[in-house]
């Protein structure tokens, strides 16, 4: 059990509303990654962080942004939902200092945009 | 570019039967990571292998076996007397290392196998 949970496990919004989705690990783990998981897809990386306000884009950033102001959370918002967005995502942490470890994954949170 | 490639979208076995499960991935970094998650009906994600490419060597975990083999660039999982509760998507996942590498986790597009009691 890598400590990781995320909140809400799921959410129904409508198109246009801002949500934000929580990352939060107990571990003191310094890499931290989103992911979206879709239908033929497998789950692609959206925005991952190497520290403290550090952050970066991943494959599938837009329409997304994230914040990481304290070791333990990483948020993800999505500032204008869109049906699009409808998906589940993922956090992940890596064991390690330098992000060439293994990943573990939260429980995810489904998100419905109508 | 790197890429992983799941061709068998789905797999349907009955109880007790052996299963290989295909991964062939393309990355042009010497250095790199092959992993295997599992996904059960509940959804959450289950690591179960990782291997670096300087590590050839076949693994066994029990029912559970990887090849893999570099001069194909396949990474293959196989189950062996297969029971119900295998029945899940299983993931095989990339990673490169290099200055560019950010740790990010490239993945197929997942094989659903269902066995059959």
């Amino acid at each position: 059990d890598a400590g990781i949970t995320q909140s809400p496990r799921h959410k129904v919004t409508e198109t246009g509303t801002p949500v934000t989705l929580r990352c939060h690990q107990t571990e003191n783990h310094r890499y931290m990654y989103w992911y979206r998981q879709d239908p033929g897809h497998g789950l692609r990386l959206i925005h991952y962080s190497y520290g403290v306000k550090d952050t970066d884009k991943g494959e599938v950033s837009d329409g997304y942004s994230v914040s990481r102001s304290k070791t333990e959370d990483f948020l993800l918002t999505l500032e204008s939902a869109t049906s699009s967005q409808t998906s589940v995502y993922f956090c992940a942490i890596s064991e390690g200092g330098s992000g060439t470890d293994t990943q573990y994954f939260g429980p995810g949170t489904r998100l419905t945009v109508l | 570019a790197q890429k992983v490639t799941q061709a068998q979208t789905e797999i349907s076995v009955v109880e007790k039967e052996d299963v290989t499960l295909d991964c062939v991935y393309e990355t042009r970094d010497t250095t790199y990571y092959l992993f295997w998650y599992k996904q059960p009906p509940s959804g959450e994600l289950v690591f179960l292998i990782r291997r670096n490419s300087f590590d050839e060597q076949n693994e066994i975990s029990g029912r559970y076996s990887w090849n893999f083999q570099k001069s194909t660039s396949s990474f293959n999982f196989t189950i062996t007397a297969s029971q119900v509760v295998d029945s899940a998507v299983y993931f095989c996942a990339l990673r490169g290392y290099g200055s560019s590498n950010t740790g990010k986790l490239i993945f197929g597009q997942g094989t659903t196998l269902q066995v059959k009691p």
